[in-house]
């Protein structure tokens, strides 16, 4: 059973707009979400994490938004560029020491 | 600093064999864990390992095992390869492994079993 359930599965945006990928979970125990891009042939890279107490962070052009009320967060992409393209992985952390991850979604940013 | 490093990179293994993964971690790290990716599946935990000690194992058969060492270093190992078993295996190193520390991967081994 996936904990974590993220949507859109693919999306494809215009280079220059923004990207929107939302997840929720039920665990209420879960207090660190991160967010994970991925290229073909590599491993999973840390792109910005947030704890719950906070309901916003941003670096550069990537910005997370967590609501706690309602267990749900999401990763906003601004000015998607090609490199961007990419699949992003959301995941939360509690004190069990396990990632759970949501699905994936691949993004294209078209040129 | 040097990233997490998991070696091999590519391994191809016939059906029945076993097979040792191994991953170094960022160094200072002490906590590494293991997930095993597939398109199927996704990204699912196999284990955690801190100061030699697993602390929590994910629903994997026993054929998959893993063990720590005093340096951090990490293994895993897979006994009696299915084809299913075929997938990146990838290894994630953090201070703690407590929600207060971020995890860093590997590139991860591909396996294929044929």
């Amino acid at each position: 059973q996936q904990q974590v359930k993220q949507s859109p599965q693919s999306l494809i945006v215009q280079k220059g707009g923004i990207s929107i990928i939302n997840c929720a979970y039920e665990n209420t125990a879960f207090d660190y979400f991160p967010w994970y891009q991925q290229f073909p042939g590599k491993g999973p890279a840390l792109l910005i994490a947030i704890r719950p107490d906070v309901s916003e962070k941003k670096e550069g052009r990537f910005t997370i938004s967590f609501n706690k009320s309602a267990k749900q967060f999401s990763l906003h992409i601004m000015d998607s560029q090609p490199g961007d393209s990419a699949t992003y992985f959301c995941a939360a952390l509690g004190y069990d020491y396990k990632l759970s991850f949501g699905a994936g979604t691949t993004v294209t940013v078209r040129a | 600093k040097a990233g997490v490093t998991q070696t091999p990179r590519y391994l191809i293994k016939t059906r029945g064999q076993q097979v040792t993964l191994s991953c170094s971690p960022i160094s200072g790290h002490r906590s590494v864990s293991w997930y095993q990716q597939t398109p199927g599946q996704g990204l699912q935990f196999l284990f955690e390992y801190f100061s030699e000690t697993q602390r929590n194992k994910g629903n994997f058969p026993g054929r998959f095992s893993g063990r720590q060492f005093s340096n951090s270093r990490s293994e895993m190992n897979v006994s009696t390869l299915e084809l299913g078993d075929s997938a990146l295996y990838l290894c994630a190193s953090s201070l703690t492994g407590q929600p207060n520390t971020e995890a860093f991967f590997g590139q991860g081994t591909r396996l294929t079993v044929v």
